[in-house]
């Protein structure tokens, strides 16, 4: 056990619809990324944020945002899906804003139909 | 887009043999760590090399690293069933300041 968490575990709905993905870092990690996993694009790196602001950005689509809240939970919202948003949606969390070890929860897989 | 490329793909040994994955990337790196993931599960962070090491041992895991072919291989010794899972490399720049994961070797430990 990580120590992140991630809720829900599943999640399926239609196409055009939004929905909200959340994750707890670990005690003390104030660096909390996500990550999306699809089969034909592997891990991607979406977002970076860090102690409440963000920090980093990767691959996230204008129809993806996130934000971390005062007490350091993160939600990621995902709007107008679309099938091929389809994927498991990892957070991780770090101590630190660099290249420290990131402790991975255990994911959210999306389904949509 | 992906820095690492791993290789093999997929890996397919005995318990009880090593099993060797290799992590090859194009851009220069301040760390490069290795990765688990059972099937469908989180990643589960095994190893961090730096820029300036060589070499480093963990159990039943070793790690090399050779900057200048911007190269890494990933030693599981020994190997048993519960090794069955897929391996990722990551590197870390500050210049991207960002971890990017590789491909992945899908490794599979039969007993």
């Amino acid at each position: 056990d990580s120590g992140v968490t991630q809720t829900p575990k599943h999640l399926i709905t239609a196409t055009g619809q939004r929905v909200t993905l959340r994750c707890s870092p670990r005690s003390g990690d104030l660096s909390v990324y996500w990550y999306q996993q699809s089969l034909d694009q592997g891990l991607q790196f979406l977002i970076q944020y860090y102690n409440g602001e963000e920090r980093a950005k990767g691959n996230i689509l204008e129809r993806f945002s996130a934000q971390q809240f005062p007490d350091l939970h993160s939600e990621l919202n995902l709007s107008s899906l679309e099938l091929g948003d389809s994927a498991l949606y990892f957070c991780a969390s770090s101590r630190g804003q660099g290249p420290d070890t990131q402790y991975f929860g255990p994911g959210t897989r999306l389904t949509v139909l | 887009s992906q820095q690492g490329e791993e290789d093999p793909q997929a890996l397919s040994i005995q318990e009880g043999e090593n099993a060797t994955m290799n992590c090859s990337y194009k851009t220069s790196i301040n760390n490069l760590q290795w990765y688990r993931q059972n099937s469908g599960r989180g990643l589960v962070h095994l190893i961090l090399i730096r820029s300036n090491e060589r070499e480093k041992h963990s159990g039943r895991l070793r790690v090399t690293l050779d900057t200048s072919k911007k190269s890494s291989s990933l030693l599981i010794t020994a190997s048993r069933a519960a090794d069955t899972a897929s391996y990722f490399c990551a590197t870390y720049s500050y210049n991207t300041d960002k971890l990017i994961f590789g491909t992945g070797t899908r490794l599979q430990v039969f007993p």
